[in-house]
């Protein structure tokens, strides 16, 4: 099966810019995840879907940032304007909600952001 | 105190050597998950396990629930093996996971 597919990967841009990140889950994955991973340190959640609802979005700084699952596929993640500390890398992550192996987690390869 | 604390935070060993990181939280828990970062981002899920016992390959994953702490065994290290480990639970209460720092691991030929 085709894996969490995310774009850009890398993505540079000057401060007070918008960007906007792309995320299609895994065929069949309800739950979809947008983290922010800066450099050292782990994963941080910023906005959970299931289906195109949001369970968890109480780590996502709403002044700048949006997130989007409107059809209950695909999620666009977006930031305006971006500053400084944004530079990370955006992780999408998908999982099943029933099934085999509900729960775990399959990662895209992340989205690099530079804001300079 | 972090919730997730995983041990060592780096780890180096020569090819062939049995390795193991450590990871004890001190929350209930529904679910434990082993992840393997290489460098440039992309994030692996190696196991998921609430009880017992989970192997793939190499890799080993054991949960001691009363005593809350689980360990990644890693048999036979090779250099491909080098990465960042992670640790992360799912809470009884709430879904989302909280995260250990990590564990670097370095294996030399």
């Amino acid at each position: 099966e085709a894996g969490v597919a995310q774009s850009p990967r890398y993505k540079i841009i000057e401060k007070r810019q918008s960007v906007a990140f792309w995320c299609n889950p895994i065929s069949g994955h309800a739950t979809l995840y947008w983290y922010q991973q800066i450099l050292g340190q782990g994963p941080k959640l910023l906005i959970q879907f299931q289906n195109n609802g949001v369970v968890d979005d109480s780590q996502l700084p709403k002044d700048r940032f949006s997130a989007e699952r409107l059809k209950g596929v695909d999620s666009t993640l977006k930031i305006q304007p971006a500053k400084l500390e944004d530079s990370a890398v955006y992780l999408c992550a998908s999982s099943r909600l029933r099934g085999p192996n509900t729960g775990e987690l399959f990662f895209g390869e992340g989205s690099r952001l530079t804001v300079l | 105190k972090n919730e997730v604390e995983q041990s060592p935070q780096n780890l180096t060993a020569q090819e062939g050597e049995f390795i193991t990181i450590n990871c004890s939280y001190s929350v209930g828990i529904s679910a434990l998950h082993w992840l393997q970062q290489h460098p440039g981002g992309g994030i692996v899920s190696l196991f998921m396990l609430s009880s017992g016992k989970k192997k793939h390959g190499r890799l080993i994953a054991t949960i001691n629930i009363q005593e809350k702490h689980s360990s990644l065994h890693i048999t036979a290290s090779h250099p491909r093996d080098s990465a960042v480990y992670i640790c992360a639970v799912k809470k009884t209460s709430g879904s989302r996971l909280t995260f250990g720092e990590g564990t670097q691991l370095t294996v030399n030929p």
